[in-house]
Parts: C-alpha cells; structure tokens; sequence
C-alpha cells in the first residue's frame, strides 16, 4: 500500500535558524497536506498542495510539492520559539481515495 | 463555530473492560475519521464514515473495535476487552469533502487519551 515517509524525525535549530523538513511518497499522490502539532496539541491543518510543481507561501513557511508529485517539503525561515510542534505530510493517494496516509512526522525543536 | 469535540478527553480502563468514545464533528461536515495515535508517530487511520455509511474500517486492528454514526453527525468508537496494545490517543477529525474524490483537509478534535492498565 501507500506509505508517506518523512525526514527528519527531529530537527534542533537555533532561534532564527531556517528548518526544512521532507516527505517522500512510494506511490503518486493526488494531493499533500500538512499538518502541525504542537506539545499535548491535536494536528491543525496548514496547507493543501494539488498541483506537480505547486509552490504556496504562508508568511515564513513555504511549501512545495514535486514534480512528480511524489515529494513535498515544509521550509520555514528564521525559526522562531512559536514554530515548536511537530509537522506531519498526509498524502492523498491518486484514484480519488478520500483516504490520506499520514507521515511519521518532524518534531522541531527551537532553543531561544 | 464550535470545532470538534471529543469526549472523555480522558479515559483509564482496566484490560477487560469495554469502553465507548464519542466524537462531536463540525456541523454540515460529511466526512468523519478515526485516527489512533500512538506516542511519537502520525495518525494511523482507523476508519471513514461518508454520512451515516461506514465506507471504510480497513483500519480497525481487529474485531474489537466498532465504530457507528447513526444519524450522520456524531460517532462512538467502541474497543470491547480492551488490551493494553489499545493504550493511545484516539483522534476523531471531520471533513468537508462533499464526495467527488479526493482527500480534504480534515479539522481535528483534541482527542481522546486511553490508557489500558
């Protein structure tokens, strides 16, 4: 079946620093979204990408989605202590399933 | 509006017992998901409700998990005997997919904490 995998598991950055985390579908996917959880939070929609090659910007977070559209990436500029959380990919299998498979996810953790 | 709720946030039951966790989704929302969460992983899909139909429960582990919504809005997930395997957060989240295919985002609940002792 489908599996979503995600690197890092974890990320240290300093205040300030820049954080990317990866996602790596084995099949095609009809769409990506990602996802944020904080510390003893549930997971808060960010974003949906649809289309291969899609870029989407929410203020210091930008968010790709391959041309393949096999692979998307999470960057966010200049962390700050706000950005704690961990960040899941969930990637919607081609063929219409209403079904999204769920990374692992990337804890980030920012040191003031 | 209200977002989803979930109730017990909480729940500690002895291994053996039966225990039924409610999920209240975002009203006009057709889509209802069950997730179990275990500690540092992603959601592991449970089952997926279109309206009152159960359209897939390929998730559940096994035959002792049960999950309804009768009327097309809120959803019990019931584990019966429960197991210490069965320890985890059981998260519910609604969609507002409308059934033309394809994954939406989904709005999650605080979920539910179960701890088998």
């Amino acid at each position: 079946g489908q599996q979503v995998m995600q690197i890092p598991q974890y990320q240290h950055v300093q205040e300030g620093e820049d954080f990317t985390t990866y996602c790596n579908s084995s099949t095609t996917l009809s769409n990506i979204q990602w996802y944020k959880q904080r510390p003893g939070g549930h997971p808060v929609f960010l974003i949906q990408l649809v289309k291969s090659g899609e870029v989407k910007k929410q203020k210091r977070l930008t968010f790709q989605f391959g041309e393949a559209k096999k692979n998307s990436s999470l960057h966010i500029t200049a962390t700050q202590t706000t950005d704690v959380g961990t960040y899941f990919c969930a990637g919607g299998g081609a063929g219409g399933s209403y079904i999204p498979t769920f990374g692992r996810g990337t804890s980030l953790i920012v040191h003031p | 509006g209200a977002g989803v709720s979930q109730s017990p946030r909480y729940k500690v039951a002895k291994r053996g017992q039966d225990v039924a966790l409610r999920c209240d989704p975002i009203s006009g929302h057709v889509s209802l998901f069950w997730y179990q969460q275990a500690l540092g992983q992603g959601p592991e899909f449970l089952t997926y409700f279109q309206n009152e139909a159960q359209l897939d429960k390929s998730g559940l582990p096994s035959d002792r998990f049960f999950a309804e919504r009768p009327e097309g809005s809120v959803s019990t997930l019931k584990i019966q005997r429960t197991q210490q395997e069965d320890s985890a957060v059981y998260l519910c989240a609604s969609s507002p997919q409308t059934g033309t295919g394809g994954s939406y985002e989904q709005y999650f609940g605080p979920g539910t904490r179960l701890t088998v002792t």
